[in-house]
């Protein structure tokens, strides 16, 4: 994998469901990965960063997975609520730079 | 918590005109800028690194003539779009890195670009 590849592209669910979305990155010049929390017209927020393999993350409903051995990370939200509606980045940091992958657009309706 | 503040927000110019971008940060010293750039529907995308006090790394594809970068100081770096046409409408966004951040970036608010 030489780029950052998220998916799905959007996702619409309803309050109350658990959701997860995937990241899949190069497994080469790993240095960490990051996870993005971006809100229209806001600073993408960060949610996570994740270095060693195997890692797994949690802040409240919101966890994260991580394996660099195959470059792929995902992110859960249980029991989604309509202000976790935002688009959630992942981007894979070289220690020089980071490169993001095109998000998800996640709308969780009431 | 870190913060970076970027000007301005929403920017309309003429083609021809050049249009400068700011991005400060307020509580910490920002020695590596990096700066994005999104089109609809597509990854931020790197345009270039900068480090304090040196010149500016472009990634390929991106004219250094064009998207002027300067970060002569540890809490300001601006990005100038001289010469702006239509192509150049996009969102810019920084990120900065500090000294002490193993692992911390944090972004300005974007700016929206729209040439005319």
């Amino acid at each position: 994998i030489l780029n950052v590849e998220q998916s799905p592209q959007s996702l619409h669910v309803q309050e109350g469901d658990s959701t997860n979305f995937t990241c899949s990155f190069p497994s080469s010049n790993f240095y960490a990965l990051h996870w993005y929390r971006w809100e229209t017209a806001k600073s993408p927020e960060a949610l996570f960063v994740m270095t060693l393999n195997g890692d797994e993350k949690k802040k409240g409903r919101i966890s994260a997975t991580l394996n660099t051995k195959e470059g792929y990370s995902y992110l859960y939200i249980k029991g989604s609520q309509p202000e976790d509606s935002a688009t959630y980045l992942c981007a894979h940091d070289n220690n020089n730079d980071m490169r993001f992958g095109a998000g998800t657009r996640l709308t969780v309706k009431p | 918590g870190a913060v970076v503040s970027q000007h301005p927000s929403r920017v309309i110019c003429k083609s021809g005109t050049s249009v400068k971008i700011e991005c400060r940060s307020l509580d910490f010293q920002a020695t590596t800028m990096f700066w994005y750039r999104q089109f609809p529907k597509q990854s931020l995308m790197l345009m270039a690194t900068s480090n304090e006090g040196s010149k500016a790394t472009y990634e390929q594809g991106v004219e250094k003539d064009k998207f002027l970068i300067n970060h002569a100081s540890l809490t300001l770096s601006t990005l100038t779009v001289t010469s702006a046409h239509p192509e150049d409408s996009s969102f810019y966004i920084c990120s900065a890195r500090g000294r002490r951040a193993l692992y911390g970036y944090t972004f300005g608010s974007g700016t929206r670009l729209t040439v005319v």
